[in-house]
């Protein structure tokens, strides 16, 4: 199905360990993002790529990385991680519509990051 | 400024009912209002969206009222079903380079049967 694809699904880590996240999407959007999800606070930006070739920092970028390998794919990666990077980490893309509109973000299902 | 306040938290409405879900925002800049339902264990998912040149926009069951005066919009899901017993969360964005959401912090609505 066309969407975005995300991996792994779940993942347990020690304190310090690292790890990347991997997003793919196939819709051939331009932008892609990170976020996070934590109880009682909604969906919260860490980094996003608005094209190719670029990344920035979003709400809540210490602690992440990200690489935006080509147009589909777009990675985040813990170097060291910590109790307080426990989250459920959603990538999304999106594309600016031919008029100038916006056709809204398309999720992945979800990376579900347990660190103790 | 770039807060978007979500209330209530959690809502439980009997089946056929109408739930609503209140926004407001501070920020004038923004210029796109959707509105994401999100099922146990899977992404969010557009639902509906509004444009703050209109103020109403009906798309099924579901409606977005949208008081640009008064920086609040609010969905309305009218003949509540089961089946729409998800977390609802509103955004607000802006183009800055590419789109920018500020999200809500969620509503999770149980519709009972």
């Amino acid at each position: 199905n066309a969407g975005v694809t995300q991996t792994p699904k779940f993942q347990v880590l020690k304190t310090g360990q690292s790890m990347t996240l991997q997003c793919a999407q196939d819709m051939n959007h331009n932008s892609m993002y990170w976020y996070r999800q934590d109880p009682g606070m909604g969906l919260r930006l860490i980094y996003y790529s608005a094209s190719e070739g670029t990344t920035d920092k979003g709400e809540v970028p210490n602690g992440y990385n990200v690489s935006r390998l080509n147009k589909r794919e777009f990675s985040l990666r813990l170097e060291s991680a910590a109790p307080s990077q426990t989250s459920v980490y959603f990538c999304a893309s999106s594309e600016k519509g031919t008029a100038g509109g916006h056709y809204g973000y398309t999720f992945g299902s979800g990376t579900r990051l347990t660190v103790v | 400024q770039q807060q978007v306040k979500q209330s209530p938290q959690s809502l439980i409405v009997q089946k056929g009912g109408i739930s609503i879900i209140n926004c407001a925002y501070e920020n004038t800049a923004f210029d796109y209002f959707p509105w994401y339902q999100q099922f146990p264990g899977k992404g969010p998912a557009l639902l509906i969206a509004i444009r703050p040149d209109v103020s109403e926009k009906k798309e099924g069951r579901f409606t977005i009222s949208f008081n640009k005066s008064a920086k609040q919009f609010s969905l309305h899901i009218m003949d509540s079903q089961p089946g729409d017993s998800a977390t609802y969360f509103c955004a607000a964005t802006y183009f800055s380079g590419t789109y920018k959401y500020i999200f809500g912090t969620g509503t999770r609505l149980k519709v009972l049967a």
